[in-house]
């Protein structure tokens, strides 16, 4: 089956800086990307997704790169607030969806 | 909020004992989809339901078991618990089941086992 893994686990930034989170898959017939962002003790909520046929996309402050010949995603969020802080999961489907095991955002104010 | 509703919101109760958890999809989706996600692990994939039929199982004990009705809810059934059992269980729904459509989840039911 699928493998996901997403790196780092942890993330500490300063306010008003860049945060990148990077997963990779093993099944090329993966074609949908979605992540996730949790806050303590809430559900996941989508926060942005990219398709198999698309390269990159935008929403403000966040974006979604795929990269489809060497099996990674990225999650790029610009001008962090302190509100960005949670927990971020990406995830990888074909028949199912796999989840990485997420990674702790920590915007320092 | 998503519009997929999860009862209750939080549950105590004994090791051997049986629970059920209940969730009801967003208006128009016809697949349920069930996670568990214990402390500081991930969303573990359990068993999804389309239209009344089970779709795909993943890591779901013998000791659980799930259905989804006419109405389109769906309950997560657990019995014989154990303390490892513990755990955040999200029920999840989408519009038809297939897996690059959105996902959208529930609030959440807070098990704890004691």
């Amino acid at each position: 089956g699928e493998n996901v893994e997403q790196h780092p686990s942890t993330l500490s930034v300063q306010e008003g800086d860049s945060a990148v989170i990077k997963c990779t898959y093993s099944d090329s017939a993966s074609n949908y990307f979605p992540w996730y962002k949790q806050e303590l003790g809430k559900r996941p909520q989508l926060i942005i997704d990219i398709r198999s046929n698309v390269g990159e996309k935008k929403d403000q402050r966040i974006a979604v790169t795929l990269n489809k010949t060497a099996k990674h995603f990225s999650l790029h969020i610009t001008e962090t607030q302190p509100e960005d802080s949670a927990v971020y999961f990406c995830a990888a489907s074909k028949t199912q969806f796999y989840f990485g095991t997420g990674t702790s955002l920590t915007v320092i104010p | 909020d998503s519009g997929v509703t999860q009862t209750p919101k939080h549950l105590i109760t004994a090791t051997g004992q049986r629970v059920t958890l209940r969730c009801s999809p967003r208006s128009g989706d016809l697949s349920v989809y069930w996670y568990q996600q214990s402390l500081d692990q991930g969303l573990q994939f359990l068993i999804q339901y389309y239209n009344g039929e089970e779709r795909a199982k993943g890591n779901i004990l013998e000791r659980f078991s799930a259905q989804q009705f006419p109405d389109l809810h769906s309950e997560l059934n657990l019995s014989s618990l154990e303390l490892g059992d513990s755990a955040l269980y999200f029920c999840a729904s989408s519009v038809g089941g297939w897996t690059n459509e959105k996902l959208f989840f529930g609030s959440g039911t807070q098990l704890s086992v004691l």
